[in-house]
């Protein structure tokens, strides 16, 4: 079955410093990776739709230059938190689509003190 | 970031029984959806789907139904158990190929 490897699954920063959270596809291409953000008690909110090779689409009111994402790979897809502040603490969690649909990784908790 | 509404209600069911959990999607566009279930910590595990072709679909325990006349999407959980407790959500895909979440319900299942 598809598998999305997330990594790290909990991170925690200073204020004003850039976290990179990767996920990867083990077992399949993923064309399209989508980056989602959740806060405690609530939905998981569609950040940004990434597509290999090309620039990121970002949702309304997601800041591309705080979130910034590279899908360099079939395979892998990065989200770094540039100046990460309390207010950016949130489960993010990244879902790759590719033959078996769609595939979600574990999450990752960032923690910014 | 887009998402349909911010709220989660709790349904308490005792287990053995039925659940029911409801869901209002917002894209008459979306020709695809999908149920999630989602533990504490984790990411959305893939429960069932359905395409907007069809009303109803049948898996193991569990039922989704589609009513596409008024945006409505339900799960039913035959013989709810305890490892059922969990959020649930359903999800849309609207195009161009986005998958947005509904607003979740917490599921709990009393002995």
């Amino acid at each position: 079955g598809a598998v999305v490897s997330q990594h790290p699954s909990r991170v925690i920063c200073k204020s004003g410093t850039s976290v990179k959270i990767e996920c990867r596809s083990l077992d399949f291409q993923a064309t399209t990776m989508f980056w989602y953000r959740q806060f405690p008690k609530q939905s998981l909110m569609l950040m940004a739709t990434s597509n290999e090779g090309s620039k990121a689409t970002y949702e309304q009111g997601v800041e591309k230059d705080k979130f910034l994402i590279n899908h360099a790979s079939l395979t892998l897809s990065t989200l770094t938190v540039t100046s990460a502040h309390p207010e950016d603490s949130s489960f993010y969690i990244c879902s790759a689509v590719g033959v078996y649909g769609y595939t979600f990784g574990s999450g990752t908790r960032l923690t910014v003190v | 970031g887009e998402s349909v509404g911010l709220h989660l209600p709790t349904l308490s069911v005792q287990e053995g029984d039925n659940s029911i959990i409801n869901c209002a999607y917002s894209n008459s566009a979306s020709d695809y959806f999908i149920w999630y279930k989602q533990e504490s910590g984790k990411g959305p595990q893939f429960i069932i789907d359905i395409r907007s072709n069809m009303d109803k679909r049948q898996g193991q325990r569990v039922t989704v139904l589609l009513n596409k006349t008024v945006k409505h999407l339900s799960l039913q959980i035959a013989a709810t158990q305890p490892g059922d407790s969990a959020v649930y959500f359903c999800a849309e895909n609207p195009p161009p190929n986005k998958l947005i979440f509904g607003a979740g319900t917490r599921l709990a299942v009393h002995p």
